[in-house]
């Protein structure tokens, strides 16, 4: 069974930094890119990061680019993402997903559970 | 304000059919990128209903389709059930800011 579970998240200050990891399972981890979906709540979802199966290309949306940092570690079928400079709007629900599809039909078909992350003072 | 519009909201009686609208632009949906559809359940992570504009993953019943027509897209569900009560998700990708998108979501009420 195909299963992420998402940790690392938090309360943090305005200006912080938090590390998300996101464990997978039940498929083999390293021929998946993944990316990092967030919501905040009581909104919609927005898709933040992508990193392909051999850690290049990356893509970050505007709204988290040259603050937030997405790696992985095959090894450990772990998927993370560093997050600095933190800011209020980045408070949200983190998920991470699978991606599958061909170039122009990709689509994420497995997604975890999510963590919460609360910036505020 | 997202990059595929959606209805806020959606409603309809048990039984009864309804659609959900995604419209796009030149630089997804246009362009032919793959439109697929998510259902979030109340509390829940979103799930995989419809890829590549037309497909159900499997489990998922064929009261769930999605069709395309030029720059839009929809997703038919028929025989409403209570618990298809939840938020539905367009997505598609995007070339002009290279990267996934999705629409602002539409919230499901059965009547």
């Amino acid at each position: 069974e195909v299963q992420m579970v998402e940790s690392g998240g938090g309360l943090v200050q305005p200006g912080g930094s938090l590390r998300l990891s996101c464990a997978a399972s039940g498929f083999i981890f390293s021929s998946n890119s993944m990316s990092w979906i967030r919501q905040a709540p009581g909104k919609g979802l927005e898709w933040i990061s992508f990193i392909s199966n051999t850690g290049s290309p990356i893509y970050y949306s505007d709204s988290v680019k040259g603050r937030f940092t997405i790696s992985r570690d095959n090894a450990k079928n772990s998927l993370f993402l560093q997050m600095n400079s933190l800011r209020a709007e980045d408070t949200a629900v983190y998920y991470c997903a699978r991606i599958v599809g061909a170039y122009g039909q990709t689509n994420f078909d497995y997604w975890g559970q999510g963590t919460l992350v609360t910036v505020s003072s | 304000q997202s990059v595929l519009t959606q209805p806020p909201s959606v409603s309809g009686a048990p039984g009864q059919r309804v659609t959900i609208s995604c419209t796009g632009s030149s630089s997804n949906i246009g362009a032919g990128f793959g439109v697929h559809w998510y259902q979030q359940l109340p509390g829940t992570a979103p799930k995989l209903l419809i890829y590549g504009n037309t497909n159900r993953p499997s489990g998922v019943p064929d009261r769930f389709s999605g069709s395309k027509s030029g720059t839009s897209v929809s997703l038919a569900i028929t025989g409403l059930q209570a618990d298809d009560e939840a938020d539905y998700y367009c997505q598609s990708y995007d070339s002009s800011v290279t990267g996934w998108v999705f629409g602002g979501g539409t919230k499901l009420t059965v009547l």
